[in-house]
């Protein structure tokens, strides 16, 4: 499987900051996913992070909200800007597309626990 | 789009008994389907998937079942013991060639009881 970091791993923030997250997977993958868990709750897929063009945000997502960067097929970042309160969640990475895995298979980073104050 | 439905949200089993979760989706399109274990404070872990074609797939004491028909697709955990505890999660996938995105269900907690 992909190796998948992320950092920050945690963080505490205030009001009204924002905050980036970066995703670095050891091989080059096709795709790369950005989903958003509340604690207790289950995963809900943010965006898809394009590399070379504009993520795709789903319903409810919002680009001035989440912004997500990605360079190159191993890089991604994704900004949570304005922060409040309801922010506070994990934000988790995935990866698929690795070369020599089935197509489909995603694989998730460890995740940044994010609390906003 | 899709929907997936995950039940029970919560199940406990004696150790060496079996546990099934079931999922349902709404979208005949999807063709990918992956069960993921969350363990507390951890990264979802894939643990096993099945794809359209296929109607069975076991690996040790794990196995999904899939009925296109019906819509659903059931993970069976036989011989539970108390490492299988965590919080699993189905997903339904479209076709790969129309962006790949996981739609995952509510989540089920097992708890096995030594």
């Amino acid at each position: 499987s992909a190796v998948i970091s992320q950092k920050p791993s945690r963080d505490i923030c205030q009001r009204g900051t924002s905050l980036t997250i970066q995703c670095q997977v050891d091989s080059q993958v096709t795709m790369m996913f950005w989903y958003r868990q509340q604690p207790g709750q289950s995963l809900t897929l943010i965006a898809t992070a394009n590399q070379g063009s504009e993520a795709t945000y789903e319903s409810g997502f919002v680009i001035d909200k989440f912004p997500i960067s990605r360079p190159n097929l191993t890089f991604s970042t994704l900004t949570v800007s304005n922060m409040s309160p309801e922010d506070s969640s994990i934000y988790l990475c995935s990866t698929q597309g690795k070369a020599g895995v089935e197509q489909e298979t995603q694989y998730f980073g460890p995740g940044t626990r994010l609390l906003v104050l | 789009g899709e929907n997936v439905e995950q039940h029970p949200s919560t199940l406990s089993v004696q150790e060496g008994d079996s546990a099934v979760i079931k999922c349902t989706y709404s979208d005949s399109a999807s063709n990918y389907f992956p069960w993921y274990k969350q363990e507390l404070g951890k990264r979802p872990q894939l643990i096993i998937d099945i794809r359209s074609n296929v109607g069975e797939k076991k690996d040790q004491r794990i196995a999904v079942t899939l009925n296109k028909t019906a819509k659903h697709f059931s993970l069976h955990i036989t011989e539970t013991q108390p490492e299988d505890s965590a919080v699993y999660f189905c997903a339904a996938s479209p076709p790969y060639n129309q962006g790949g995105k996981l739609i995952f269900g509510q989540g089920t907690e097992l708890s096995v009881k030594p």
